[in-house]
């Protein structure tokens, strides 16, 4: 059975920093392009971040270029997100999402970190 | 940026009636690369159709996506008691990936 499970969430002052991990099991980690994907309270999903299979092809949304940075270990089967400079509108719920590849869709998901940013 | 809305925002239906769910892109989705996904209370996200018609494995054939280019459509078209969720849109042909805003189909 698939499973994604994500950790670090919690309560952080405004500019300071968080970061996310997310532990995969089940499946075959290595062929998998892994992905941060949001919800805000109230709010729609929102992709955040993506990384490739061999960590050579990196994305991230506008809202948090520059000041988040995803990573993999493959050997530990688990992605991270390193969050730095946060606002209070980065408060969501930050969900792990895995796909073959760049015409795929999310085939897993895990069931998400609520992060909290407020003074 | 896609920008993807999805009605109604909630379906109150019974137990064995047709769901029909929208989701409208603002422009041409690539190749038909249109996900549906379920969200039920505690649980993650489930795949339900990918390429815009294709069931994701052991989806029931009860759940019928169809649509191209701006318009798609999720069809379930005999509402079980499970059916009862929150249904989200998605489009995985163009950067950034987007989703619509959900529909809650509701008893």
């Amino acid at each position: 059975e698939v499973h994604l499970v994500e950790s670090g969430g919690g309560l952080v002052q405004p500019g300071r920093s968080l970061r996310l991990s997310c532990a995969a099991s089940g499946f075959t980690f290595d062929d998998y392009a892994m992905h941060w994907v949001r919800q805000a309270p109230g709010k729609g999903l929102e992709w955040v971040s993506g990384i490739s299979r061999d960590s050579r092809t990196i994305a991230y949304s506008d809202s948090v270029k520059g000041r988040f940075t995803i990573s993999r270990d493959n050997a530990k089967k688990s992605q991270y997100l390193q969050m730095d400079s946060l606002r209070v509108e980065d408060t969501a719920f930050y969900y792990c999402a895995g796909r073959r590849g760049g015409d795929n869709p999310f085939d897993y998901w895990g069931q998400g970190t609520l992060v909290t940013v407020s003074s | 940026e896609s920008v993807l809305t999805q009605s109604p925002g909630t379906l109150s239906l019974s137990p064995g009636e047709r769901a029909t769910l929208s989701c409208r892109a603002s422009q041409s989705v690539t190749s038909r690369y249109l996900a549906w996904y379920q969200r039920k209370p505690g649980q993650a996200l489930r795949l339900l159709i990918y390429g815009a018609s294709s069931r994701a494995t052991g989806i029931p054939d009860r759940f019928i996506g169809s649509g191209s280019g701006t318009d798609f459509t999720l069809t379930i078209s005999r509402l079980e008691p499970e059916d009862f969720a929150v249904y989200y849109c998605q489009q995985y042909g163009s950067s950034p990936l987007t989703f619509g805003g959900g529909t809650k189909v509701e008893i």
